[in-house]
């Protein structure tokens, strides 16, 4: 079982949906929950970060998790074309110097 | 301020050679990371250095994988002798020893843009 799952779509919607991304995961040690954004032939980039379960909201995006059930998700309202991206979940045991562990992001197009 | 750094951002090799991939990480970052996404996986984690030691290593995959971080700057991943296998985009990341108060998180990882290595 891997640790991290994430389904990696593709997954398309139109210009102003509500999209939801979600994560399950299967180590009940991770605490840190975090979403990064990834372009095209860019490097990841950190968009959401949650410390053990609850909900985060920023601007647009609320990221939420749900420890007892090992499920972490993403909504993006008001989803605009420049959202296409794909959606990496990461997490990790300790906070600060120690690895993510990532699953296969989530491949995301707005359609105007 | 510039942002983690990687060369060359592709690189095609054959099967046996040998291929050193570069990582510039973020000014003052003390923490440096190795990551790589091959096709059709997630992204795992290779190796993390603090300043110029191996902090953790558990992610290498054998031994034609060496990792070094000279004076705590730069570091350079070399791959030898190269196999098939070993295709994919090797991501690098870096954060600082202590969060700083531009963080959006308490260790930020920023990540480069990756080295797409294609082994043929």
């Amino acid at each position: 079982q891997k640790e991290v799952e994430q389904d990696p779509g593709p997954l398309s919607v139109p210009e102003g949906a509500i999209v939801s991304l979600n994560c399950t995961y299967s180590n009940s040690a991770f605490q840190y929950f975090m979403w990064y954004r990834q372009y095209s032939r860019k490097g990841p980039e950190l968009l959401m970060y949650t410390y053990s379960s609850g909900n985060k909201e920023d601007g647009r995006f609320t990221a939420q998790v749900d420890k007892s059930s090992k499920y972490i998700s993403l909504f993006i309202r008001d989803s605009q074309p420049s959202d296409s991206a794909t959606y990496l979940c990461a997490m990790s045991v300790n906070s600060g110097n120690t690895p993510l562990v990532f699953g296969k992001g989530t491949r995301l197009s707005v359609i105007a | 301020e510039a942002g983690v750094t990687q060369f060359p951002s592709h690189s095609v090799i054959e099967k046996g050679q040998t291929v050193t991939l570069r990582c510039d990480p973020i000014s003052g970052h003390d923490n440096l990371y190795w990551y790589r996404r091959v096709m059709g996986k997630e992204i795992k984690f290779l190796l993390h250095f603090v300043k110029e030691s191996k902090q953790d290593e558990s992610g290498m995959p054998n031994n034609r994988f060496l990792a070094e971080r000279t004076g705590g700057t730069y570091s350079t991943l070399k791959v030898q002798p190269a196999e098939l296998e070993d295709s994919g985009v090797y991501f690098c990341a870096s954060s600082p020893l202590l969060p700083g108060l531009a963080s959006r998180s308490s260790y930020e990882q920023y990540f480069g843009p990756g080295t797409r290595l294609t082994v043929t």
